[in-house]
Formats: C-alpha cells, sequence, structure tokens
C-alpha cells in the first residue's frame, strides 16, 4: 500500500522561508523520480519541480527557481521543497507526486498560505 | 511553454450518458499525455497514461485516445461517482503543463 506522509506547510509572511517534507512508503522510493506539484485555492494544477532518482538532475519551473530547492534523502524515503522568499502567489496545497512523466501516486497534500 | 486547452470547461451530465473531454496542446507532444481525476478535497489520480494506456484499478469505462495535438479522455456510461475535475498533463517537453480542467457535475 503506497502511503505519504506529508509536513511542514503553515502560515508565512511574504518573504519567509517554509520546508515541506514528504515521506513515502509502499513502491520502490530510490527507484523513483519525484515530483511537487501545487494547486491555488480553487484553481488548477501547476507543476513545480522533479528530481532524479539519484537527485542529480533538478527542475524547476520558471515561478519559483531561484526561490525553491528540491532534494531527496533516499536513505530516508523522503523528498523535500525549501521554499524561500516566499510571496503571496505561493498560497496553494502542495503536492508530493511519485514519478516526473506521468505521475502515479501523490500525497494528500500541504497548505501553504503567504499573508502577512 | 506547451499550453493545454481543455473543453469543456464545465458540464453537467447525467448518469449513464457518454462523456467526451478534449485536451489541445498548442504544439505536437506525441503521446505524451495523461489525464487525472480530482474528487473535491483529494489529490489527483492518474487514470490514463501515454494518451491511451489503461491503469490497473482504473475501471474499464475511461478510455483515451489521440497523439500530437488532439487527444480525448471518454467516460463510458457515467456514474454518480465520476463527478470530478479531470485534467491532462503533458510531459514532452519542459516545463510541464496541465490543462486548466474541467468540471464534470452529475445531474
Amino acid at each position: 500500500q503506497v502511503q505519504f506522509v506529508e509536513s511542514g506547510g503553515g502560515l508565512v509572511k511574504p518573504g519567509g522561508s517554509l520546508r515541506l517534507s514528504c515521506a513515502v512508503f509502499g513502491f520502490p522510493f530510490s527507484d523513483s523520480y519525484m515530483s511537487w506539484i501545487r494547486q491555488a485555492p480553487g484553481k488548477g494544477l501547476q507543476w513545480i519541480s522533479y528530481i532524479s532518482r539519484s537527485g542529480d538532475d533538478i527542475y524547476y519551473a520558471d515561478s519559483v527557481r531561484g526561490r525553491f530547492t528540491m532534494s531527496r534523502d533516499n536513505t530516508k524515503n523522503s523528498v523535500y521543497l525549501q521554499m524561500n522568499s516566499l510571496r503571496p502567489e505561493d498560497t496553494a496545497v502542495y503536492f508530493c507526486a511519485q514519478g516526473h512523466l506521468n505521475l502515479n501516486h501523490w500525497g494528500r497534500g500541504i497548505l501553504v498560505t503567504v499573508s502577512s | 511553454e506547451i499550453v493545454l486547452t481543455q473543453s469543456p470547461d464545465f458540464q453537467s451530465v447525467t448518469p449513464k450518458e457518454k462523456v467526451t473531454i478534449t485536451c489541445r496542446a498548442s504544439q505536437s507532444i506525441d503521446s505524451a499525455l495523461h489525464w487525472y481525476q480530482q474528487k473535491p478535497d483529494q489529490s489527483p489520480k492518474l487514470l490514463i497514461k501515454y494518451a491511451s494506456q489503461s491503469l490497473s484499478g482504473v475501471p474499464s469505462r475511461f478510455s483515451g485516445s489521440g497523439s500530437g495535438t488532439d487527444f480525448t479522455l471518454t467516460i463510458n456510461s457515467l456514474e454518480a461517482e465520476d463527478a470530478a475535475t479531470y485534467y491532462c498533463h503533458q510531459s514532452s517537453t519542459l516545463p510541464i503543463t496541465f490543462g486548466q480542467g474541467t468540471r464534470l457535475d452529475i445531474k
């Protein structure tokens, strides 16, 4: 059974930072690319980033490049998203997902609210 | 950036009806097109990968077709549990993009 344990969301002021964590179980994590996707309230899905199996290759959407950093720890079956210089438009539910081409399994999502 | 345009944006349908949702890409993406279902307050679920490949555990009434720039998700004999928003997603070219979504309501 595939299971995601996500943490790290919350309310932060503009310009602040948050680190999201996503631990996964039930599939071969170290053999899987992983992705972050977000969904602003009442809006559609937006791809943020993906990371290769080893962590050597990471790609970002233009809207977050230079502010967000994705990483992984294969010993902990976990991926992370370090978010700096947060803006109100970063307010969204952040999903981690298995894969980078087709996204096979998704976590439940973490709410991040950027507001003063 | 490849833009995916879905139609319709919204559809109200009756059970047992056949539903067709289209997704048009702004340039050719071969078959690198995937479909997801998202029910309210849930995370998306992969329904169809690579335009037409079905997935274990997904009801057989869901099917996909197309290649290049024009794609279709078909739901045969709609059931009440199919009320959801459906998204297409392309993985041909970075940045990865999603369609704007199609919301299906059941009458």
